[in-house]
């Protein structure tokens, strides 16, 4: 089982619509990152959080560290925002991230 | 601030060969990882430099070696590359952020193919 799980694994979704994508983890965590990465691209990172809610533009983060599980809304979804989102744990005192395998999404018009 | 870069932005090899990638860590950052993405998988950790010396290592042969400069920038090589190494190759760069929480930034990415 890995350590860090996300699901859907796949998701389509039409514009404006409201996206919720999850990650649950199985080992202690200093920090949550959420990161988005486009076709052939490198990766951005959204969010990075260790407690309660982040938003930024359409997206929002939340984690809950006692049930080990963080979820990445998007509201009112563009084309734009197709990509695969990777969730990614950083172990207490570490710099090493686990990995995801990531949500591919897309967004049609 | 340039971010983290990385270079080549893609590169074609042969069985066999050897590549070396180079990173240039966020201005002010110390620490270098490097990770392999394989199509359609999340990142591997391959290993992390700090202080020009190797700190953690993650599950990757010894044929993944790297190095680390006095200006923080690194590289990773790759011998007797096999088929299997094709990947996408990220650097991210980190500093402490505080309360043992590592700010971390990615770059671009390296595409390396192996025919």
């Amino acid at each position: 089982k890995n350590e860090v799980e996300q699901s859907p694994q796949n998701l389509t979704a039409q514009e404006g619509e409201f996206i919720t994508i999850n990650c649950s983890y199985s080992v202690g965590i200093s920090a949550l990152h959420w990161l988005q990465q486009h076709p052939g691209g490198g990766i951005v990172s959204l969010f990075m959080l260790s407690s309660g809610k982040k938003k930024h533009g359409r997206l929002i983060a939340t984690i809950n560290i006692q049930e080990k599980h963080s979820s990445l809304h998007i509201t009112a979804s563009h084309p734009r925002d197709s990509a695969v989102y990777i969730c990614a744990v950083g172990t207490y005192n570490t710099d090493k991230l686990i990995f995801g395998t990531g949500t591919r999404l897309q967004v049609f018009p | 601030d340039a971010g983290v870069t990385q270079s080549p932005t893609h590169l074609i090899k042969t069985r066999g060969q050897q590549v070396t990638l180079r990173c240039s860590p966020k201005s002010g950052h110390d620490t270098v990882s490097w990770y392999q993405q394989a199509l359609g998988q999340g990142p591997q950790f391959i290993f992390q430099y700090y202080e020009e010396e190797e700190r953690q290592r993650g599950n990757f042969p010894d044929r993944f070696s790297g190095h680390q400069f006095p200006n923080y920038s690194s590289e990773l090589n790759v011998n007797a590359l096999l088929l299997g190494d094709s990947a996408l190759y990220l650097c991210a760069s980190s500093l402490l952020y505080g309360q043992g929480v590592y700010e971390q930034y990615f770059g671009p990415g390296t595409r390396l193919t192996v025919t």
